[in-house]
């Protein structure tokens, strides 16, 4: 079974720049979770998708959003890159809604700002 | 959210179990406890979940306090591919998986 997939693996942009990152989650799932994280920083959520709708939002400016697509991949876009925006971006997906779910987590993207 | 407390770091020698405690006060009926580990380099990844009684899998065990307030996870014989940042975490589905700081476990040779 495929796990989670994310691309790019890396994507250098300039300050001012979009970014788009790309998420197939497992199949089956339709669940899929974006997390932040900073160098030498904790995972911050960022946002949470199911059955194609926005669920949950983390504490990040509107230029951070995405969307969930029918085959429930997703993608994550940032607009107007700031310097600060470099990090690790994962995407994990899970089964369904409960307390049970387990989340599988891609490799992640690594963006960086310049 | 309910939170959990986790000590910032432990040690331990290789091929000898660990204990990794966990502090969650305030957790709710509806809460799972979950562990996932963070290898350098790499994302997240899932070891072991409970509720109420204790769990077993090839990876680890999950210990779960009768009143379950608190919770250990138990590797058994630690290995150098053990080293790695260990979250615990309350998770009822309802709301996103929120990460702590966890705790960084180092495994000397």
């Amino acid at each position: 079974e495929a796990g989670v997939t994310q691309s790019p693996t890396h994507l250098i942009k300039t300050r001012g720049q979009q970014a788009t990152l790309r998420c197939s989650p497992i199949s089956g799932h339709t669940s899929v979770y974006w997390y932040q994280q900073a160098l030498g920083l904790g995972l911050q959520f960022l946002l949470w998708y199911d059955e194609g709708e926005e669920r949950n939002r983390g504490n990040f400016p509107p230029r951070f959003s995405g969307r969930q697509f029918p085959n429930y991949s997703s993608e994550l876009n940032v607009n107007a890159l700031e310097l600060e925006d470099s990090a690790l971006y994962l995407c994990a997906s899970s089964l369904r809604l409960s307390g049970a779910n387990v989340l599988t987590f891609g490799a992640g993207s690594r963006l960086t700002v310049l | 959210d309910a939170k959990t407390t986790q000590p910032n770091s432990m040690e331990s020698n290789e091929e000898e179990p660990v204990h990794l405690p966990c502090n969650h006060s305030t957790i709710s009926g509806t809460d799972y406890i979950h562990w996932y580990r963070q290898l350098p380099s790499q994302g997240p990844e899932y070891v072991i979940h409970g509720l109420t009684s204790n769990v077993n899998n090839r990876m680890a065990s999950l210990a779960i306090a009768e009143d379950r307030k608190s919770s250990t996870l138990i590797l058994h014989r630690a290995t150098l591919r053990d080293a790695a940042v260990y979250y615990c975490i309350l998770y009822s589905g309802n709301t996103p998986l929120v990460f702590g700081k966890g705790t960084r476990l180092s495994v000397i040779a």
